[in-house]
């Protein structure tokens, strides 16, 4: 049975800390591995990795796959109180759909 | 370009009642989906749609219907409302079920009592 794990289920850091969250996959035929933001309302696409050991960066935050330990991190630098948030990794399954970890929630405090 | 949108954005039922979900995307995508989140459960799927004329169930599809009226639109039916499908309904879709990038609606809030 495919599966996604994400760890730590929650977290709560203070402005300026660093944090990285976990994600750990088994899943059929695997495709590619997604990031999501949810706040408030709907998930919001963050990355999506399908090469192992490239690194995807967009601001503050940083992504990347490791095939070979069927993992990935998504690090946070400086961390600011938007970026509280739930955040979902996503597997493609051997059906053809996402398979979502149950999410990290990150509290930043200020 | 509305992306994709739901209605109702909160509902509460009586257990037994029935109720439709709307969704509908203005992409010109091809494929839909029906998830629902409960907490400390993250997304799981319950019904997609791969193109328009097909449905197909996904990880927790009992008790709910789903209907691909066109391209546009794919609504999601309680026949008998229970207790336990108290959730938050999200619509999503992509270009195609190999499109790895799927866009979300803002959600509907149901509760049933």
């Amino acid at each position: 049975e495919d599966k996604v794990v994400q760890s730590p289920l929650s977290l709560v850091v203070h402005e300026g800390d660093t944090v990285t969250l976990n994600c750990s996959y088994e899943v059929t035929n695997f495709r590619s591995l997604l990031w999501y933001k949810q706040e408030k309302k709907a998930p919001t696409f963050l990355f999506m990795l399908t090469s192992s050991g490239i690194e995807k960066k967009s601001g503050r935050l940083s992504s990347i796959l490791d095939k070979k330990e069927l993992s990935s991190i998504l690090n946070i630098t400086a961390t600011q109180t938007g970026d509280s948030a739930i955040y979902l990794c996503a597997v493609k399954g051997s059906q053809g759909n996402l398979i979502f970890g149950k999410g990290t929630k990150l509290s930043v405090k200020p | 370009n509305a992306g994709v949108t739901q209605t109702p954005k909160f509902q509460v039922l009586k257990t037994g009642q029935s109720m439709t979900l709307q969704c509908a995307q203005d992409m010109n995508h091809n494929s839909m989906y029906w998830y629902r989140q409960d907490p400390g459960m993250g997304l799981r799927l319950i019904y997609y749609s791969a193109s328009e004329g097909t449905t197909d169930k996904g990880e927790v599809p009992n008790g709910y219907n789903v209907s691909r009226l066109n391209k546009r639109e794919f609504s999601l039916r309680l026949e008998s409302a229970a207790p336990s499908q108290t959730s938050v309904y999200f619509c999503a879709s992509s270009g195609w079920t190999g499109s790895y990038e799927q866009y979300f609606g803002p959600g509907t809030r149901l509760t049933v009592t």
